[in-house]
């Protein structure tokens, strides 16, 4: 069954560095999410990524995150500087089409630890 | 804006029994879609069983099912003959079809504990 891929599964960064975590899409799909979730949180929607950008972004994604997606087939989100508060799970989701019934495929998430 | 609701933080329920996982949603929107995942405590999200607003039954997904009352816009999930296995985050979901909006909006979660 194809899947949603993300790398690192858990990466852990020094405050103010950069982080970039990777994600690969299931082949076919056309619409690129990324979520978060703080330890013992909800999910929560950062941004949408529909033919080479941002179709939508909530307000936690401000400046300091990017996502790009550089080769057609990895879709990357960039953190700059780092905060204590950037420490969550990061998922990345993909779906096929936009219709309402369409399942939104999640990728393992990174844990992302900010020390 | 849209709002998912789930009331239950801490569920636990006996092994073989069945058991309803609570969630009510808040949308103007006529037009959306439910949807259930589960979380183990690797952390993947595990899509379960989706409801459309307009469809005229309840969903069913092998052991799942989605009891759907639109009028109280609520989507319970109801977990049959429960499993060892099902012990995890279940996670109540919205996806409406508002201009430019298609992200899911969780609620806090539930977490189930099965006990033998």
């Amino acid at each position: 069954e194809p899947e949603v891929t993300q790398t690192p599964s858990h990466q852990v960064t020094q405050m103010g560095q950069e982080v970039i975590l990777r994600c690969v899409p299931i082949s076919n799909h056309l619409y690129f999410y990324w979520y978060r979730q703080i330890l013992g949180q909800k999910v929560e929607f950062l941004v949408s990524f529909y033919n080479n950008e941002i179709s939508e972004k909530s307000e936690i994604f401000d400046d300091q995150f990017s996502v790009e997606r550089p080769d057609g087939s990895n879709f990357t989100l960039k953190i700059r500087s780092t905060k204590l508060e950037d420490s969550a799970m990061y998922f990345c989701a993909s779906t096929e089409s936009l219709y309402r019934n369409t399942e939104a495929f999640f990728g393992q998430g990174t844990r992302l630890t900010v020390v | 804006a849209q709002k998912i609701t789930q009331t239950q933080p801490g569920m636990f329920v006996q092994e073989k029994e069945a058991v309803t996982l609570d969630c009510t949603y808040d949308t103007s929107d006529p037009s959306y879609g439910l949807f259930w995942y589960k979380q183990p405590s690797s952390g993947e999200m595990i899509f379960l069983i989706y409801q459309g607003s307009y469809d005229q039954q309840n969903a069913t997904e092998g052991r799942y099912s989605l009891n759907f009352q639109k009028a109280r816009k609520s989507a319970n999930l109801v977990i049959s003959a429960s499993q060892l296995g099902d012990s995890a985050m279940y996670f109540c979901a919205m996806r409406y079809s508002g201009a430019g909006s298609y992200q899911l909006t969780f609620g806090k979660g539930t977490k189930l504990s099965v006990i033998p």
